[in-house]
């Protein structure tokens, strides 16, 4: 299967800082998610971004798939942006191959 | 709309025990997958279903198995529990064509 490997795997924020999660993969890819796991687990989506960039508030993701990584901006960060990123990918099948995650605490 | 909706949240079992858990998925979306989550990890692929055929498998023993009904609902079944079962179990689901997942908020499994 695909290797997913995302950087740091811990940080630490003062609120209104800005922050950069990358996310590494080992194949090509036919998707890229960029998901934040909040306290009670679920999985919120942020970015569809198998490639380009897009950007959403405070929050933009920029995808190069034929160097194999994504980034994740997060921008003037708040408390609440605090939890785990994961970026996941699906190349030929449908399954998804997520990586261990970026724990993100930001302290007021 | 409702999104990707899982049942129970928490479950606690004792092991050799048996259990399933329940996902819906989003209206119109014909694609079902598990994962399961143990802590500090990121979540690893168990199955995946769509129009009622198994499309993939991951590296889990014959104890898991799924089915999914013909209004696209999908049950989880696990059996004789083992104490490592313990995990956060995720449905997903994707609408046809699109390789896109929405998350449900996770069933919570400890087996004691």
């Amino acid at each position: 299967g695909i290797q997913v490997e995302q950087s740091p795997p811990d940080l630490i924020l003062q609120e209104g800082a800005n922050s950069t999660l990358r996310c590494n993969f080992s194949d090509s890819v036919n998707n890229l998610q960029w998901f934040h796991q909040n306290p009670w687990g679920q999985l919120i989506n942020l970015f569809y971004i198998p490639s380009g960039t897009k950007q959403n508030g405070r929050l933009s993701a920029t995808t190069v798939a034929t160097e194999r990584y994504s980034l994740l901006y997060i921008s003037s960060s708040q408390t609440t942006d605090s939890g785990v990123y994961f970026c996941a990918v699906v190349n030929t099948g449908n399954q998804f191959y997520f990586g261990t995650g970026t724990s993100l605490t930001v302290i007021p | 709309d409702a999104g990707v909706t899982q049942s129970p949240t928490h479950l606690i079992k004792t092991r050799g025990q048996q259990v399933t858990l329940r996902c819906s998925p989003i209206s119109g979306h014909k694609s079902v997958s598990w994962y399961q989550q143990v802590l500090g990890q990121g979540p690893q692929f168990i199955f995946q279903y769509y129009e009622k055929e198994e499309r993939g498998r991951g590296n889990f023993p014959d104890r898991f198995s799924a089915r999914q009904f013909p209004n696209y609902s999908s049950e989880l079944n696990v059996n004789a529990l083992l104490l490592g079962d313990s995990a956060l179990y995720l449905c997903a689901s994707s609408s046809p064509g699109s390789t896109e997942a929405f998350f449900g908020q996770g069933t919570r499994l400890t087996v004691v």
